[in-house]
């Protein structure tokens, strides 16, 4: 089974500020981490995936992603805040065991981000 | 299409009534995901398609919830005799392969009366 973990509900930064909201995965096999935000009364956008290679990854509007294997951490961080960074974010993990090709996705609960001016 | 298009955006039902709720993937896409989604809440797995797999029923709340899709076409979110507790946003999604994204549609905004 996989799972994931944003273990805080909210996050509260100031604009210019670094940022980072928190995941935690839990697969069998081998993890394809990816992120999501979602604005308010919208569709989930794609900002940035994991598959292999290099562990810091980097995604739309900013946004990069630290891998962390041992730790089974997929950390979203920006070096500089902006008040409309302000969203629900969402971490998602694939586990591809070897020879199933499953392609469920599970989403953690999301994290609030809102930047303060 | 350009990306994944759900139909109908909102829909008003009244309580014990059956509701099919429409999503049209982006063309080529072999996964086919529905999520629901209550006010200020997480993405709960409903369902999911893989090409002419078996589903992934393992999210369906109750045996009320149905889904079908032909092929790596449309598919077809039912509900049946909807409950007030069924209110959400049901999310549709679709994916090209294991390490592609799944890209979202809208949504289709459920209010039982």
């Amino acid at each position: 089974a996989q799972s994931v973990a944003q273990p805080e509900d909210q996050v509260n930064v100031a604009e210019g500020n670094p940022l980072t909201v928190k995941c935690t995965y839990s697969v069998s096999g081998n993890p394809y981490l990816f992120w999501y935000v979602q604005y308010p009364n919208r569709g989930l956008q794609f900002l940035l995936k994991y598959i292999t290679g290099d562990n810091l990854v980097k995604g739309s509007y900013g946004f990069e992603a630290e891998f962390n294997k041992s730790q089974t951490s997929f950390h979203l961080k920006k070096p500089s805040a902006l008040v409309s960074d302000s969203a629900l974010y969402f971490c998602a993990v694939r586990d591809i065991l070897s020879g199933a090709g499953s392609y469920q996705l599970t989403f953690g609960k999301g994290t609030k981000l809102s930047v303060i001016p | 299409g350009a990306g994944v298009s759900q139909s109908p955006s909102n829909k008003v039902t009244e309580k014990g009534k059956d509701v099919e709720l429409r999503c049209d993937p982006i063309s080529g896409h072999t996964a086919l995901y529905w999520y629901r989604q209550r006010l200020g809440q997480g993405l709960e797995f409903l369902i999911y398609f893989q090409g002419n797999s078996a589903p992934d029923k393992s999210g369906l709340p109750s045996d009320r919830f149905s889904a079908e899709r032909t092929g790596e076409s449309v598919s077809t979110l039912t509900i049946q005799r909807t409950q007030q507790e069924d209110s959400a946003v049901y999310l549709c999604a679709s994916s090209l392969g294991p390490t592609a994204p799944a890209f979202f549609g809208q949504g289709t905004r459920l209010t039982v009366v």
